[in-house]
């Protein structure tokens, strides 16, 4: 069983569309997570959710637009893309808000054209 | 704020050569320290950690000492595998505030050749 699953796993798309990416996890955990990983291997956090609320919001264009439907799931949406949003994005989950380990997807490449 | 600093990449090494990767960190407050390893087109995952001073984390022959007089949470394996090659993130854990969060270093590129 996938503890972390994201999907899809690669994105390919035009300027200017309009894409979601959906993460599930199946451990239990409080605390979800999207992450950005550059080219250079750069890991920044974008935004964390804890029991369905926002408690991390990074500086991130409001073009991203995180939802969580209920406690396993935290879908990412991004509006208007552009070519440096090309990135591979990583869910993750951890127990609770304070618990240092995370549970990570395996990421889905997005390339922007 | 809090930061983490660690050995620029990529390190290429031999197989069973001993491994060393530095990190060193800055933080306000008590973090906890870990390292994940992220094999190729894979997601990061745990390998060790410590969340006190003097504590030493370890796992698949890895292991790293919380230094707190340092800062400090260097990564060490006495003998590399071909299975090793992958990226290694330092990390630290701690409260900022308002919110708990994960800060990562840059990431250090590992290559074991046979």
């Amino acid at each position: 069983d996938t503890a972390v699953s994201q999907t899809p796993k690669y994105l390919v798309t035009q300027m200017g569309n309009d894409k979601s990416i959906k993460c599930e996890q199946n451990l239990g955990h409080d605390t979800m997570y999207w992450y950005k990983q550059d080219s250079k291997k750069f890991l920044k956090i974008m935004f964390s959710y804890n029991n369905k609320e926002l408690i991390i919001n990074e500086t991130v264009p409001n073009r991203f637009s995180p939802k969580s439907p209920d406690k396993a799931h935290l879908n990412l949406h991004i509006n208007s893309l552009e070519l440096g949003d090309s990135a591979v994005y990583f869910c993750a989950s951890s127990q609770s808000e304070g618990a240092g380990e995370q549970f990570f997807g395996p990421g889905t490449r997005l390339t922007v054209l | 704020g809090n930061s983490v600093t660690q050995m620029e990449g990529p390190v290429t090494l031999s197989e069973e050569a001993f491994l060393t990767i530095n990190c060193t960190y800055t933080a306000t407050g008590y973090p906890s320290l870990f390292w994940y390893v992220q094999y190729p087109g894979e997601g990061l995952q745990l390998l060790l950690k410590a969340t006190k001073a003097d504590d030493k984390g370890s796992n698949k022959g890895f292991e790293a000492t919380y230094r707190k007089e340092t800062t400090s949470f260097h990564l060490e394996k006495g003998s590399v595998q071909v299975s090793d090659s992958a990226v290694y993130f330092c990390a630290l854990s701690d409260y900022g505030g308002s919110n708990y969060k994960l800060t990562f270093g840059k990431g250090t590129l590992l290559t074991v050749n046979p």
